[in-house]
């Protein structure tokens, strides 16, 4: 069964570097997400990408986030310059089409811990 | 905005209990409504699913009702196992313009049974 893969699994670094996320969705798959969850709390949306540009981005989705789709397979998130706020489990997930029934497909998630 | 609230867990039962996990929320419009289940180790994966007001979405022995008169999705299982055992999410969905949807999770209850 096709999967979204994420990697890292977990992701330790130090207040200040740049971490970038990566996801290979689903390969017919034509709408991206990333999500968040810092312990304790919501899953929260960041940003969603289709036709290789961002389509909507929350609050969250700051100057410090950015995403890219480099080679037709890999979508990524990076972040320029951790917070120890940053610090969550990080979701990929992709979408055929988009719609309110089109069902989202989740990674495993990357847990990030900003130290 | 929108939002969904779900019972505070953790929820821990014997196998063979009667489950009931609490979702309400408040959206605009007519949102569709999910359960999303995440194993341990594992990515978010839906569950159920309802797009409109009395539908009842149903998936390996779990049910839900999309009720819009108490804007409630309460997920019911008659019977729990102990591979049942994971971390329930509600989600809606909701245009946030254009042809993109996105979801809004609830915290999440993590349901433990025991043999």
């Amino acid at each position: 069964e096709p999967e979204v893969t994420q990697t890292p699994s977990h992701q330790v670094t130090q207040m200040g570097q740049e971490v970038i996320l990566r996801c290979v969705p689903i390969s017919n798959h034509l709408y991206f997400y990333w999500y968040r969850q810092i312990l304790g709390q919501k899953v929260e949306f960041l940003v969603s990408f289709y036709n290789n540009e961002i389509s909507e981005k929350s609050e969250i989705f700051d100057d410090q986030f950015s995403v890219e789709r480099p080679d037709g397979s890999n979508f990524t998130l990076k972040i320029r310059s951790t917070k120890l706020e940053d610090s969550a489990m990080y979701f990929c997930a992709s979408s055929e089409r988009s719609g309110s029934t089109g069902e989202l497909f989740f990674g495993e998630g990357s847990r990030l811990t900003v130290l | 905005g929108n939002s969904v609230t779900q019972m505070e867990g953790p929820v821990t039962l014997s196998e063979e209990a009667f489950l009931t996990i609490n979702c309400t929320y408040t959206a605009t419009g007519y949102p569709s409504l999910f359960w999303y289940v995440q194993y341990p180790g594992e990515g978010l994966q839906l569950l159920l699913k309802a797009t409109k007001a009395d539908d009842k979405g149903s998936n390996k022995g779990f049910e839900a009702t999309y009720r819009k008169e108490t804007t409630s999705f309460h997920l019911e299982k008659g019977s729990v196992q102990v591979s049942d055992s994971a971390v329930y999410f509600c989600a809606l969905s909701s245009n946030s313009g254009g042809s993109n949807y996105k979801l809004t999770f609830g915290k999440g209850t993590l349901l433990t049974v025991n043999p």
